[in-house]
């Protein structure tokens, strides 16, 4: 049974780099059909795509986040991570990584989701 | 502000039946998908391709789609259905992915 599990520091300060790791057991972040995201979910609001990125490296953002935006996959270690630079307090959320099943371009959906950690931006 | 739109809340009694909705553009081409959070949990996946359930997921929840407007139904709504849904796809440009606003399902 695949299982994703997110690490990193639970607060950041503002204008630093919130950095996060997600650790995928149980599979391998390895498949042609399989997009690894990052959502997050402020408190008491909706969800929001950050980005998704295939373990050939390929990546798509959300255009407004797209400037401090970095997401990368290391298949050695089954891990993606999520690099947010210059963060306000308007990114202190939930950040959830998940995995997309691409099935056809019109058809796909995340299956599977991590726990969520709570990332706080704060001095 | 999302592409894709749900009504905030939606309430139902307990054994009824209910229709959450979602709306935009992007379901004219792009299939939606429903996700299910209860308060201090991640999402889960309850309907996908429209209309299909993953394993483990209860028959009373059915997805359809029609014009440029998703619908998840609850057929016979228990109280563990209580829930906020998020609904999901593309946006209209087809290159990126948008949620709705999420709709608080209280089962009353």
């Amino acid at each position: 049974q695949l299982q994703l599990q997110e690490s990193g520091p639970g607060l950041v300060k503002p204008s630093e780099t919130l950095s996060l790791t997600c650790t995928v057991s149980g599979g391998s972040t390895i498949g042609s059909s399989y997009y690894w995201a990052w959502i997050r979910q402020p408190p008491g609001k909706g969800l929001e795509w950050i980005g998704s990125i295939h373990y050939t490296g390929s990546t798509y953002y959300n255009p407004s986040l797209k400037s401090r935006v970095t997401i990368s996959v290391d298949t050695s270690k089954n891990q993606f991570s999520l690099r947010l630079s210059s963060v306000t307090a308007a990114d202190t959320a939930v950040y959830y990584c998940a995995r997309r099943i691409v099935v056809t371009a019109t058809n796909n959906y995340f299956d599977i989701w991590g726990q969520g950690t709570l990332v706080t931006v704060s001095s | 502000s999302s592409e894709l739109t749900q009504d905030p809340a939606v309430s139902v009694a307990l054994g009824q039946t209910v229709r959450i909705t979602c709306q935009g553009d992007s379901l004219r081409t792009y299939y939606a998908s429903w996700y299910q959070q209860k308060p201090g949990q991640a999402p889960i996946l309850v309907i996908y391709a429209k209309d299909k359930r993953p394993s483990g997921i209860p028959d009373r929840f059915s997805g359809s789609s029609s014009g440029n407007t998703a619908s998840l139904t609850v057929t016979g709504a228990q109280a563990e259905d209580e829930a906020e849904y998020h609904c999901n796809s593309r946006d209209s440009s087809g290159n990126y992915l948008v949620f709705g606003g999420g709709t608080k399902l209280t089962v009353l």
